[in-house]
């Protein structure tokens, strides 16, 4: 079965400082695509940031990046200069056509 | 500005009755999905669909059915809502084949079943 584990059920950083949100995934797979989705207490979720598992460059956007390491089916989310704005639950996700989602970590943000 | 719309954001039901959670969606979307979530547990997927009149179950399809007579529309059935069907319902589109950009979701419908 494929699974997705984020560790790491509450963090909380000083805004303007970086914080890294992990996960782990596991696939039989090779072909496959990545997500980091945000999830805000209006409960819309948001795409942060996607990755196709063929290519070895991580994704960035503006503050949002990854570290994709597919032998140790590791990707993490590093986000950069935080704000009160992202203060949400992410949830990590993978899957070629279905996708499986992880167990979410909520960020808070000190100010 | 494209959307997935769920009929309901909180609905209160009681045990035995039978439940429908709408969903609709404006892209032209082949996929969509049903998924349950709960702390801790995250997002569990229920049914999808990849076409009109065509279903898969999911992980945890136990106690659902799903219609999908309509391409733009996917509906969720409780057949006989249960305490343990209390969670937030999360429904999501996307084009065919491949996830390759991800999904759109709606914004939930918390359901209490009492």
């Amino acid at each position: 079965a494929q699974t997705v584990t984020q560790s790491q059920p509450e963090m909380s950083v000083q805004e303007a400082e970086t914080v890294t949100l992990s996960c782990t995934y596991d696939t039989s797979e090779s072909d496959y695509y990545l997500f980091w989705y945000k999830q805000p207490p209006s409960r819309q979720m948001i795409l942060v940031i996607r990755q196709e598992a063929y290519k070895q460059q991580n994704a960035t956007e503006n503050r949002f990046s990854v570290n994709f390491q597919k032998a140790a089916k590791s990707f993490s989310l590093k986000i950069s200069d935080s704000q009160l704005g992202d203060a949400a639950m992410y949830f990590c996700a993978f899957g070629a056509q279905k996708l499986v989602f992880g167990q979410g970590t909520r960020l808070t943000i000190n100010p | 500005d494209v959307k997935v719309t769920q009929s309901s954001r909180y609905l209160v039901k009681r045990t035995g009755e039978k439940v429908f959670l709408e969903c609709v969606q404006d892209m032209d979307h082949e996929n969509m999905f049903w998924y349950r979530q709960d702390p801790g547990l995250g997002l569990r997927l229920i049914y999808f669909s990849y076409d009109v009149k065509m279903k898969e179950k999911g992980d945890i399809p136990e106690g659902y059915s799903v219609s999908r007579e309509k391409k733009e529309r996917f509906s969720l059935i409780l057949e006989s809502a249960s305490t343990n069907q209390t969670s937030m319902y999360l429904c999501a589109s996307s084009p065919s084949p491949q996830a390759t950009y991800g999904y759109t979701f709606g914004s939930g419908t918390r359901l209490t079943v009492v």
